[in-house]
């Protein structure tokens, strides 16, 4: 149980387009979803709190508008990052809590993770 | 001062030995403990879980929490090489909406 799955797993695309990328939890559901990034040899940076049917909580410093998180189900999260740069390019990876697994405690449930190239 | 330490490494060790990973913690309301797993370029898979002080064990690994120290502890027995990967601690208090990672500590099994 507390399958996440993430998709696409590798996008490489040109500079200036959006990509969108998906986190699904597949056998449970999840008021509560996580983007994180993480650069080479570095720990994840939490990015924001998508919540489902409300807006999602950006932390200081990540760009609202660069970085478009949309939870329109219980499960299914997506982060679309409009009009790529170079510097966008990183491994994002979702997760999501399951409190049926473990009720009551913050215990995350990680995707593959999408490495996005910017060319 | 960071919410959590964690020595990056890299450790590496021979086949077979003991490998000990330790993480150290500020917030004395920190009641949840995860260890985690991440091969390259992949996702974070959750190795151990402990609530409070105490130990659990599952198989070759072994988590420690010692809340008194604010330490905390994963050791592996008869490391294999496919225990090669970066081991990231995480911690939270009740009712928090975040997880408070280490850096990860980067671990090489030599065959």
């Amino acid at each position: 149980g507390a399958v996440v799955s993430q998709h696409p797993s590798w996008v490489i695309c040109k500079s200036g387009t959006s990509v969108k990328i998906e986190c699904r939890s597949l056998d449970f559901q999840a008021t509560t979803m996580f983007w994180y990034r993480q650069f080479p040899k570095q720990s994840l940076m939490l990015m924001a709190t998508s919540n489902e049917g409300s807006k999602a909580t950006y932390e200081q410093g990540v760009e609202k508008d660069k970085f478009l998180i949309n939870h329109a189900s219980l499960t299914l999260s997506t982060l679309t990052v409009t009009s790529a740069h170079p510097e966008d390019s990183s491994f994002y990876i979702c997760s999501a809590r399951n409190s049926l697994l473990y009720p009551g405690a913050n215990v995350l449930t990680f995707g593959a993770g999408s490495r996005l190239t910017v060319l | 001062q960071k919410e959590v330490e964690q020595d990056p490494g890299p450790l590496s060790v021979p086949e077979g030995a003991i490998v000990s990973l330790n993480c150290t913690y500020s917030n004395s309301a920190f009641q949840y403990f995860m260890w985690y797993r991440q091969y390259s370029r992949k996702g974070p898979e959750l190795l151990m879980y402990t609530y409070s002080s105490g130990n659990k064990e599952d198989g070759r690994f072994t988590a420690q929490v010692d809340k008194s120290s604010k330490y905390i502890s994963l050791f592996i027995r008869d490391s294999q090489p496919s225990d090669s990967a970066t081991y990231l601690c995480a911690m939270t208090s009740t009712g928090a909406n975040n997880l408070f990672f280490g850096t990860g500590t980067r671990l090489t099994i030599i065959p």
